[in-house]
């Protein structure tokens, strides 16, 4: 089925580093979703974003839905060990407003 | 409850059996979801709940899967003939109306040997 390109894939930073991930479609989107997953847990829910230009704010996360509707960026500030995990993009396209697409995921390691 | 509630959290069975798995959704929540997720993939949709009704499950493999909903709460995803393939986490979410924000369970390990 259809899937979001995600990247990075991996990335493995020094703790107090910014992070910088981000998600492209061919297609356009309705809405996108930031969800982070620890082993063993189902995702959690960070950002949702509904509107093209939308920046929204969660702590030290920062998430954009791009003007075009075809990508979103999710940036974290200051990272901490905690902050270890795989993060999605996710996201509702014009098309279907029921049916959830997923990125592959970034896995992010924190050095402390 | 609070949460998405799954249960078993891990289940271990041979090739051939049946295994039901169990979702209980965040109260009030008339969608409900099942994905199922392979290691290193996102999650892949299953079947999508509104009330007792499957008003999508496109997602589902083949007919050895099945999911009901009898009362539009707790959902159970049947799988007949298990196969080796069918390892995966399957993870139930719910969510207030559909179409927005989806919360998830912790999800079911399902190991076929």
């Amino acid at each position: 089925g259809q899937q979001l390109n995600q990247s990075p894939q991996s990335m493995f930073i020094q703790e107090g580093e910014d992070v910088s991930m981000n998600c492209t479609s061919s297609s356009i989107f309705n809405t996108w979703l930031w969800y982070k997953q620890d082993p063993g847990e189902g995702p959690v829910l960070l950002i949702a974003l509904y509107k093209a230009g939308e920046l929204t704010s969660n702590g030290r996360l920062t998430a954009q839905f791009g003007i075009t509707r075809k990508d979103s960026f999710l940036n974290i500030s200051a990272s901490i060990p905690s902050d270890v995990g795989i993060y999605f993009c996710a996201g509702y396209n014009a098309g279907n407003n029921r049916k959830l697409i997923w990125g592959l995921g970034t896995s992010l390691a924190v050095n402390p | 409850g609070a949460g998405v509630s799954q249960t078993p959290s891990n289940k271990v069975t041979e090739k051939g059996k049946y295994v039901e798995l169990r979702c209980d959704p965040i109260s009030g929540h008339t969608a409900l979801y099942w994905y199922r997720q392979s290691l290193g993939q996102g999650p892949e949709f299953l079947i999508y709940f509104q009330g007792t009704g499957a008003a999508d499950d496109s997602g589902l493999p083949n007919d050895r899967f099945f999911a009901v909903r009898p009362e539009g709460s707790v959902s159970t995803l049947k799988i007949q003939r298990t196969e080796r393939g069918d390892s995966a986490v399957y993870l139930c979410a719910s969510s207030r109306q559909g179409g927005e924000k989806l919360f998830f369970g912790s999800g079911t390990q399902l190991s076929v040997l």
